[in-house]
């Protein structure tokens, strides 16, 4: 069974670019979260989807970032106008969150490098 | 609100040694708690969870950590380390029953030397 598939796994974008990173679950889980890690940090929550809808979105920052996850195809998170401050590594997350079955299933992450 | 404590952001041991990563919570919830392993520039692996029932909880490479409510704690161990243990520990709490969304702490590097 395939894992949590990111891409790409290394973004390198200059100030002002957009930036798009790709996320697609587990086969059948239909809830995806997205988290931020910054060096020497741990990862910080940034949004939970479910399909067509943003249960959560607590942790994002309110100007340049999205997060969308469609009925067809991957999540997007996408980050406009890029930063240096921006660069981390993106991960993400799906669960079934059905009861039972709590555990989140990671991906590999994509690292974004902002120059 | 949900948090997380990991006491010691490095942690070395001699290999055969006995590993002891130490996590303190607060949750105004009875608390769902995780134990993850990050290998450098991959994702994270899930060690363990406890969600109800036993408090001493087994996960894989020979893992365990135990709930104590009265000590608000989930510490990680495992009694002889192997080099191949080396590598980033995150405990995380699930922040409510409405939501999956862990919160992380700040992880803890272990080091093993031969």
């Amino acid at each position: 069974n395939a894992g949590v598939m990111q891409n790409p796994r290394h973004l390198v974008r200059r100030r002002g670019q957009e930036a798009r990173l790709r996320c697609s679950p587990v086969k059948g889980h239909s809830h995806v979260y997205w988290y931020r890690q910054l060096p020497e940090e741990g990862l910080k929550f940034m949004v939970y989807l479910q399909k067509e809808n943003i249960i959560d979105e607590s942790g994002m920052p309110k100007e340049r970032f999205s997060a969308e996850f469609p009925k067809e195809g991957p999540s997007i998170l996408r980050i406009q106008q890029v930063v240096r401050g921006d660069s981390a590594a993106y991960f993400c997350a799906s669960s079934q969150n059905v009861a039972g079955e709590e555990t989140q299933y990671f991906g590999p992450g994509t690292r974004l490098l902002v120059l | 609100a949900q948090s997380v404590t990991q006491l010691g952001s490095h942690v070395s041991v001699s290999e055969g040694a006995l590993v002891l990563l130490r996590c303190n919570y607060s949750s105004s919830v009875p608390p769902y708690l995780f134990w993850y392993v990050q290998y450098p520039n991959q994702g994270l692996q899930l060690l363990l969870k406890y969600t109800t029932g036993a408090t001493l909880v087994k996960g894989i490479n020979g893992f365990e950590a135990e709930f104590k409510k009265s000590e608000t704690s989930f510490h990680l161990t495992k009694p002889s380390a192997h080099m191949s243990d080396a590598a980033e520990y995150f405990c995380a709490v699930r922040s409510s029953y409405n939501t999956d969304k862990l919160i992380f702490g700040t992880g803890t590097r272990l080091q093993v030397f031969p």
